[in-house]
């Protein structure tokens, strides 16, 4: 594993199915994000992780829970999918939590919910 | 509230200069980033702005004026696979990212 590393990578839903959507890293960042980024919108954040252990609320966390057992991985769950989340959603990491340095971001999961 | 401004498309030719503007309404400013996203990938890094003024590198440059809440990102000698759409971000008070919507860069030959 090079990077950030999400799945799945596209996935159809039924709406009021739970879906977990993974994201690892091997960079040993502190700082883990999930964005969503909807055509004509800027990326948006959901949730975000400063550092293991730890787990904040973005500018869109209704529907959405992380949690943060380790370094590497940052789990997104949609507990209840409805079809306003479709969207695609990017996982990134940065080395510290105050952006202040670049955010390095995964390949995107493509959610649809019907 | 807070709002970053950036031009929906854009087109430009082969071997051409193209400027992509982006102005932005925040609260507060502790820096400004370009990044370059190609369709259906991931959105990569391409500057980071903190004190005014122009940041070379390579073909391509940015701009920032802190009093004009204003930034450019200038590509020079534009290629093919410059075809992306160019993604401004302001870091507020807060120290929260705050995104435009992005530019889509088309390059014809």
């Amino acid at each position: 594993i090079a990077g950030i590393t999400q799945a799945p990578t596209s996935q159809i839903l039924a709406a009021g199915r739970r879906m977990t959507l993974r994201c690892t890293q091997d960079m040993r960042h502190n700082a883990m994000y999930w964005y969503r980024q909807d055509l004509g919108l800027g990326l948006r954040l959901i949730h975000y992780s400063n550092t293991a252990g730890t787990t904040g609320k973005g500018e869109v966390p209704d529907g959405y829970s992380v949690s943060r057992a380790n370094t590497d991985d940052f789990p997104l769950t949609l507990a209840s999918a409805v079809p306003s989340q479709t969207s695609v959603y990017f996982c990134a990491s940065s080395p510290t939590g105050d952006f202040t340095g670049e955010l390095f971001f995964g390949e995107g999961s493509r959610l649809t919910v019907l | 509230g807070q709002n970053i401004d950036q031009p929906t498309e854009m087109t430009a030719t082969e071997g051409a200069i193209v400027q992509i503007n982006c102005t932005y309404q925040t609260s507060g400013f502790n820096g400004l980033f370009w990044y370059q996203q190609h369709a259906g990938e991931a959105p990569t890094f391409l500057s980071y702005n903190v004190l005014d003024g122009l940041e070379e590198k390579g073909r391509f440059s940015s701009f920032l004026s802190r009093s004009k809440g204003y930034s450019y990102l200038l590509l020079k000698e534009l290629q093919m696979k410059d075809s992306a759409s160019y993604l401004c971000a302001v870091k507020d008070s807060n120290y929260q990212l705050i995104w435009g919507a992005g530019t889509k860069l088309i390059i014809k030959p």
